[in-house]
Order: structure tokens, then sequence, then C-alpha cells
């Protein structure tokens, strides 16, 4: 089945250090997003990419970074200068071609708590 | 900006009575415009989205939204609510012309009583 996978679905971390969260899509879809879900927040875009080797900053970008080497792998690495991490984090695709209608995919999420 | 305005945070019913779940857009554009829904500790699952082949927009789940341009609204509604309805859902737009760039809502809590 095609789909959006992350791992893992729970991390802990300590303040101070860098965590990567994996996320992996085999629906051929050329762009990718990172977002953050906080309670009563709404999903805010921190990265996105729409090519391989090639991604953006969304709205709260500061203290995260992430690659894109191949199509299919999208991952984010949660910085120590992110200063509140604890949040629901979520991966997202879909096509670039086809125009605007095209929807978003969603991954199942993970779940960083900083300790 | 782009934005969206899901008003209220919550919203509570009855087994068996109307849902409405309301989305304003602001934009002088007509927008592209989705909703999606959530259950807890899951990803978002789309509901339908508008592509303005018709205003009336039937979705998943026995869900439909209303494209009214008059209003800039799109509301989401379900005539009899399901116990398996509770959820958290979002409503979703981009810009015409835009890149693949979502903007959401912040979300409303659909609670269903038995």
């Amino acid at each position: 089945d095609g789909g959006i996978t992350q791992s893992p679905k729970y991390l802990f971390r300590k303040e101070g250090q860098n965590v990567t969260l994996s996320c992996e899509q085999n629906l051929n879809h050329d762009a990718m997003y990172w977002y953050r879900q906080d309670p009563g927040q709404g999903l805010r875009l921190i990265y996105y990419s729409q090519i391989v080797n090639d991604f953006q900053k969304g709205d709260i970008a500061e203290g995260y970074s992430v690659s894109r080497e191949k199509k299919e792998s999208f991952p984010l690495t949660v910085t120590s200068a992110q200063k509140n991490p604890t949040a629901f984090y979520l991966c997202a695709s879909s096509r670039t071609s086809g125009g605007p209608y095209n929807e978003q995919f969603f991954g199942p999420g993970t779940r960083l708590t900083v300790l | 900006a782009q934005s969206v305005t899901q008003l209220g945070s919550h919203v509570s019913v009855s087994e068996g009575a109307l849902v409405l779940l309301r989305c304003n857009y602001s934009s002088s554009v007509p927008p592209y415009l989705f909703w999606y829904v959530q259950y807890p500790n899951q990803g978002l699952q789309l509901l339908l989205k508008y592509t303005s082949a018709a205003t009336l927009v039937k979705g998943i789940n026995g869900f439909e939204a209303e494209f009214k341009k008059s209003e800039t609204s799109f509301h989401l509604t379900k005539p009899s609510a399901h116990m398996s309805d509770a959820a958290e859902y979002f409503c979703a737009v981009r810009l015409t012309g835009a890149n693949s760039k979502l903007t959401f809502g912040k979300g409303i809590t659909l609670s269903v009583r038995p």
C-alpha cells in the first residue's frame, strides 16, 4: 500500500540534544512538508520541499533543519536551538503537477517530548 | 495574507443531530479549499475539497461542504452525527497560483454525545 511512514511514533529528548525525525513516502510525490501541531494552534509549516535537493523555510523554521537527498525521504532535525520543541510533528506529501487542487497526504505523526 | 478562520474551538452535538463546522477564508480570489479530519494521535485525512466544479461538495463519511463566494465561507455539514465522527476538523486553503503550500485553520474539536 502506498503511503507515508514516520518514525519513531514517540520520541523523548533531553534538553540540548539534537534529534532527527524520519519521514518516508512511496507515493512518488515530488513535494514534501513538515508541520508542527500544538493544541489550539492548528498546523504550522516548518519546511517544505518541492523537488530533490531543494527546500524552503516555512513559517516557523527557526531551530529546525531538513534535507532532501532522495525523493522518498525528508528527514527533520530538531536542534538544540529550538526553545520549545515538545509537540506533535506531521509529515505530508503531495503531487506538484495537475494544478492547485492537489491535496496533501499525511503520515501518522511523531510525538516529541523534551524531558 | 491568506488566512482561514474556524469559529470556535469546540462543538458538541448529540448523536443523530446536525453537524455544522464553520470555515471562512479571507481572500478576494476564490481559493482552493480543503477539509481534513484528525482522530486522536493520528495524521490528517482528507474529507473533501472544493475544485470549482460545483459549489456543493460531497466527501467521505457523509460529510459535505458548500462554497459561498459572497460569504467567503466553506462550512462543513453532516445531517446526522455518529459517535465515530468525534475528532478534530481542519479547514485549509491554497491561494490560486501559489506553490503547493496549504494554510490551515486552528481546528475544531467535535464531540458527539450519546
